[in-house]
């Protein structure tokens, strides 16, 4: 069955203190990994695809990576503003139009 | 650009009453999509439309409706709501042969 998995559920960083979310998955052919955000009260905001193992996008403190099995959102000097919950999804290949979302890691930056 | 739009932004109804939630969008796109979201779970789809006149149900589709009344316009329909479609219903939308979709504001539905 395909899975996506993120770690961890929850996030609390102080002002500047660097990390990375993870997203895990077991699917049987990957089309594409989306990154998105999600504030309270609203919908998820589109940051990033992927398509290919080691494959890199940036936008501003954010970096998104891809391996085979997992991908990375790596948050450099995080500021309060970067709170959120961040969601990961894949699009499979023969999976027409789906995505599959993880449970998203919901990050809290302190000052 | 408004993007996505979705109408209402909050609803509560009583079981066994019916209502509509609208979507639009003004980006041009030809595919849109409802999801759900529910505590602890990632968003689900619903149904989707790739194109007007078209309409496929997606993971969850049972107890919904959907009408794609042109290209901008996406409405999903709860013929008799039920507890458990209590929920936050998002609409998306995507260019055609682009993977990227984009995300409305939500629905937050309860239903008593």
């Amino acid at each position: 069955e395909d899975q996506v998995t993120q770690s961890p559920e929850a996030l609390r960083l102080q002002e500047g203190e660097s990390s990375s979310l993870n997203c895990s998955y077991t699917v049987s052919g990957l089309r594409g990994l989306f990154w998105y955000r999600q504030d309270p009260g609203k919908g998820p905001e589109f940051l990033f695809t992927l398509y290919s193992a080691g494959e890199e996008k940036e936008k501003e403190r954010l970096k998104a990576t891809l391996t085979k099995k997992e991908s990375f959102l790596h948050i450099t000097a995080p500021k309060p503003e970067d709170s959120a919950t961040y969601l990961c999804a894949v699009k499979l290949t023969g999976g027409g139009n789906k995505l599959t979302f993880g449970t998203g890691t919901q990050l809290k930056v302190e000052l | 650009n408004a993007g996505v739009t979705q109408t209402p932004k909050f609803q509560v109804l009583k079981t066994g009453q019916s209502m509509t939630l609208q979507c639009a969008q003004d980006m041009n796109h030809n595919s849109m999509y409802w999801y759900r979201q529910d505590p602890g779970m990632g968003l689900r789809l619903i149904y989707y439309s790739a194109s007007e006149g078209t309409t496929d149900k997606g993971e969850v589709p049972n107890g919904y409706n959907v009408s794609r009344l042109n290209k901008r316009e996406f409405s999903l329909r709860l013929e008799s709501a039920a507890p458990s479609q209590t929920s936050v219903y998002f609409c998306a939308s995507s260019r055609q042969g682009a993977d990227t979709q984009y995300f409305g504001p939500g629905t937050r539905l309860t239903v008593l």
